[in-house]
């Protein structure tokens, strides 16, 4: 088994849909979830970052935790064109474990 | 959030030479480096970590002395692809992480590798 389990997509909505990114992972001892967003030729940039259980906002984005089904969730609200890009989650226990990350198109 | 640079962004080279890739963060110090290689439409491979001072901890399956890393301080780190072949050629991106709380990874903006 994998420590982090990503869908791959890709995704396609419709701009200000709400878009919905998902991983699991493998581990309860796991204790930093982050979310990083890479356009297409360029390095991967943070977005947000999580230590505990439960929703943390910032503008458009929510990262959403939950170590009791080890899953990590990252929404996007009103999506724009501008969103599309490839999500990747990681997460940190003794060392990083990144998911496969999800392409997400928003068509305009 | 901290910033890391790497140079050069996009480097053509003959098949057979070597490669130097630097990476450096900016505005903290980096305990850890990490190097990863992407290649089309694909995620992020990790190919070593490198702890200022000591040797790299290459993943299984990527050639120690093809891919020289060097972290010889707090701030910089080199990749170096030596004798370079076509199939070498992807995208390098370099990642570092300080002493912060949240242990987070900064990556680089990526160095495109085409080898002729």
């Amino acid at each position: 088994q994998k420590e982090v389990e990503q869908d791959p997509g890709p995704l396609s909505v419709p701009e200000g849909a709400i878009v919905s990114l998902n991983c699991t992972y493998s581990n309860s001892a796991f204790q930093y979830f982050m979310w990083y967003r890479q356009y297409s030729r360029k390095g991967p940039e943070l977005l947000m970052y999580t230590y505990s259980s439960g929703n943390k906002e910032d503008g458009r984005f929510t990262a959403q935790v939950d170590k009791s089904s080890k899953y990590i969730s990252l929404f996007i609200r009103d999506s724009q064109p501008s969103d599309s890009a490839t999500y990747l989650c990681a997460i940190f226990g003794n060392q990083f474990y990144f998911g496969t990350g999800t392409s997400l198109t928003v068509i305009p | 959030g901290a910033v890391v640079s790497q140079h050069p962004s996009w480097v053509i080279c003959k098949s057979g030479t070597s490669v130097k890739i630097e990476c450096r963060s900016l505005d903290f110090q980096a305990t850890t480096m990490f190097w990863y290689r992407q290649f089309p439409k694909q995620s992020l491979m990790l190919m070593a970590t490198s702890n200022e001072g000591s040797k790299a901890t290459y993943e299984q399956g990527v050639e120690k002395d093809k891919f020289l890393i060097n972290h010889a301080s707090l701030t910089l780190s080199t990749l170096t692809v030596t004798s370079a072949h076509p199939e070498d050629s992807s995208f390098y991106i370099c990642s570092a992480s300080g002493t912060a709380i949240y242990n987070e990874q900064f990556f680089g903006p990526g160095t495109r590798l085409t080898v002729l």
